[in-house]
Formats: structure tokens, C-alpha cells, sequence
């Protein structure tokens, strides 16, 4: 297993403001990625943190938006930029662990509830 | 793509009851995890069955897969008021996990 540890774990920000999420792993793990749920909706995978090399972004997020940094193997950050209230949403580190050859295990932190008037 | 859908949405039982809830999916997978979550909360992983397993237990949890329907079941036992709660599955192979809507469980004490 892993144990996930994500700050800030609730914060309310400014209009217009940036503000960094950060993901510290128990671990050494290859895989991590950060999703985002808004109110009342499932998670939305943003991105994978890869190691040494730049995010790969989904659909729809950007890397102006959401920069991402992933200095090694146990520690990632997720920034939101130039925030607005649609940015408003938990967001989550979540890691692979485990058996390549069956399928990872993927584990989740307590999240980062932002919320931004 | 390989997002689970959960069935039902939602779902109200009494506490002592049982609770099933369905996940189908449509790419062939190396396993399938399910996950709770608690209002505002993260996902706690709950558990993984591999594609070539057909049934797994944990405590008051049985999951069951069928390949070749490509669905899962997540039966909750002898429920709790702290059952209550959102339950996703995430039907893995080579990529992220990609989420359904969940089905939210009440157990009413």
C-alpha cells in the first residue's frame, strides 16, 4: 500500500490567485496522477506527474492552467492558476503501486478541497 | 475508453441490510478496483480483483467479476450507518483510472 500526504487539505483563495497542492508519497512510486472532482461530479483525471519529464495533460487541461512538478519519486505539485470560482473542487494525488504484470493499485489522498470566491 | 459505470445511483437501505451495487465496462482489463468515498473525502481503496479472478472477499465485502459480460458486483453485507457513502469501480489496464458517477449508498440507522 501507500500512504498519500496532501496539503493544503482545504483552503479558500482569491479570485485571480494561484495556489500550489502538494502530494508527498510514503514511497517511491512510478505513477502519479492528480484528478479533480468539482461539486456533486465524478473525478476528471488531469494529468499523470511523470518523473524528470514534463505532465501528460487530458483533454481539456493545459499546463498554463495547471503546472505540475515532479522533482522525484515520492513528491509532486499541482498548482492552479489565475483561479476562478469555476476552479472550485477537490482535488486529489493519487499513485500506482504494486504488480505491473496484473494491473497497479492506485491509491488516493484525503484531497485538497479548494474553494475560490 | 475504460470508465466504469456503476448501477445503481443511488442507493437507500436499512442498516443490517445488504447492498449490491453493479459496475459494467467495455475494454478488456488486467483488474478491476473498487473505491469509497465519503462526502468531501478521498477515495479509499476498498479492493482489486484480477481479470482472472471471479470472486474476492475482504470482511463484510464480496466482489464478483465476469469477464466476459464485462461487469463486476460489490455486495455489502450486514450494513452500517458508516457504509453510507459514494462507491466507484475502476476497471484497469494500461492507462489511468477513468471514473464513473458512483452510486451513492444511505444506510439508514
Amino acid at each position: 500500500s501507500a500512504v498519500i500526504s496532501q496539503k493544503p487539505s482545504r483552503d479558500i483563495c482569491q479570485r485571480g490567485t494561484s495556489l500550489t497542492i502538494q502530494c508527498q508519497v510514503d514511497s517511491q512510486v512510478t505513477m502519479m496522477f492528480w484528478y479533480r472532482q468539482q461539486p456533486g461530479q465524478s473525478l476528471t483525471l488531469i494529468a499523470t506527474a511523470n518523473q524528470g519529464s514534463e505532465a501528460t495533460y487530458e483533454s481539456g487541461f493545459v499546463i498554463d492552467k495547471f503546472p505540475i512538478s515532479r522533482p522525484n519519486l515520492t513528491f509532486s505539485t499541482l498548482t492552479v492558476s489565475n483561479m476562478s470560482p469555476e476552479d472550485s473542487s477537490i482535488y486529489l494525488c493519487s499513485v500506482a503501486v504494486g504488480d505491473s504484470s496484473s494491473g497497479n493499485t492506485i491509491y488516493f489522498g484525503e484531497g485538497s478541497w479548494l474553494t475560490v470566491v | 475508453s475504460q470508465q466504469g459505470e456503476e448501477d445503481p445511483q443511488a442507493l437507500s437501505i436499512q442498516e443490517g441490510e445488504n447492498a449490491t451495487m453493479n459496475c459494467s465496462y467495455k475494454t478488456s482489463i488486467n483488474n478491476l478496483q473498487w473505491y469509497r468515498q465519503n462526502s468531501g473525502r478521498g477515495l479509499v481503496h476498498l479492493i482489486l480483483i484480477r481479470s482472472n479472478e471471479r470472486e474476492k472477499h475482504s470482511g463484510r465485502l464480496r466482489v464478483t467479476l465476469d469477464t466476459s459480460k464485462k461487469s463486476s458486483s460489490l455486495l455489502i453485507t450486514a450494513s452500517r450507518a458508516a457504509d453510507t457513502a459514494s462507491y466507484f469501480c475502476a476497471p484497469r489496464g494500461n492507462t489511468p483510472l477513468v471514473f464513473g458517477k458512483g452510486t451513492r449508498l444511505s444506510v439508514i440507522a
